[in-house]
């Protein structure tokens, strides 16, 4: 079984509409991530979680929220869909890494998102 | 501004074939340098990480390159395969008090291996 699971693994939605991205993990890790990939674009940072009762922003925020329900489990929300959040939504845990190394990132399958 | 640059965007090469990608950065103060491969439709998987002090690291027939002093890293693809195609990503991340802060994502070099 993965370590990472993200459902839906693809969505269709309209513009206005209030959609969720689920994201579960089984690695025991404490922080998750939530990232979009564009074509032609790095992978940019949404939102991160370095706990259950943390929550911090990342680079491009706007228009998003997110719910860490426990451990395993962060959810990303759009409240209006958009069509320039048309793109392709990776979750990601680490822990806090080996001193010296850093963490490694491991991350899901992704959620291609289309706003029409 | 902390940016970090790879090249080329795409790449064709035989199978069999070795070929190189380059990144270049500009993030200071360095913690880690970090080459993801990213398949078609797959989450990034972490090939190698490298630290200040190390400027070689093998994984299989990957081997990472780093220069700390011109801030340029290479990721070496020996007798290429068919699975090697899929794109890499370089990601190099900030050292913040001693430990490991933000990640600059580069946009990745996208390999396609023909037979």
């Amino acid at each position: 079984d993965a370590d990472v699971t993200q459902t839906p693994r693809n969505r269709i939605t309209k513009t206005g509409k209030r959609i969720m991205l689920e994201c579960s993990q089984t690695k025991g890790h404490d922080r998750m991530y939530w990232y979009r990939q564009d074509p032609g674009l790095g992978l940019r940072l949404i939102y991160y979680s370095f706990d259950v009762k943390d929550i911090n922003k990342g680079e491009i925020s706007d228009g998003y929220s997110v719910s860490r329900q426990a451990q395993a489990k962060f959810s990303l929300s759009l409240e209006s869909a958009i069509p320039n959040q048309t793109a392709l939504y990776f979750c990601a845990t680490s822990d806090s890494g080996e001193p010296g190394l850093g963490e490694t990132q491991y991350f899901g399958p992704g959620t291609r998102l289309l706003v029409l | 501004k902390n940016q970090v640059e790879q090249s080329p965007q795409s790449l064709i090469i035989l199978e069999g074939k070795n070929c190189t990608l380059q990144c270049n950065y500009t993030v200071s103060p360095f913690s880690n340098l970090r080459w993801y491969k990213q398949d078609t439709g797959r989450g990034p998987v972490s090939l190698t990480i490298m630290t200040f002090s190390e400027n070689t690291k093998s994984n299989g027939r990957y081997t990472a390159t780093l220069d700390a002093d011109t801030k340029q890293s290479s990721l070496h693809i020996t007798a290429s395969q068919l699975s090697d195609s899929a794109s890499y990503i370089c990601v190099v991340s900030e050292n913040y008090g001693g430990s490991q802060g933000n990640l600059i994502f580069g946009k990745g070099t996208k390999l396609s291996v023909k037979p």
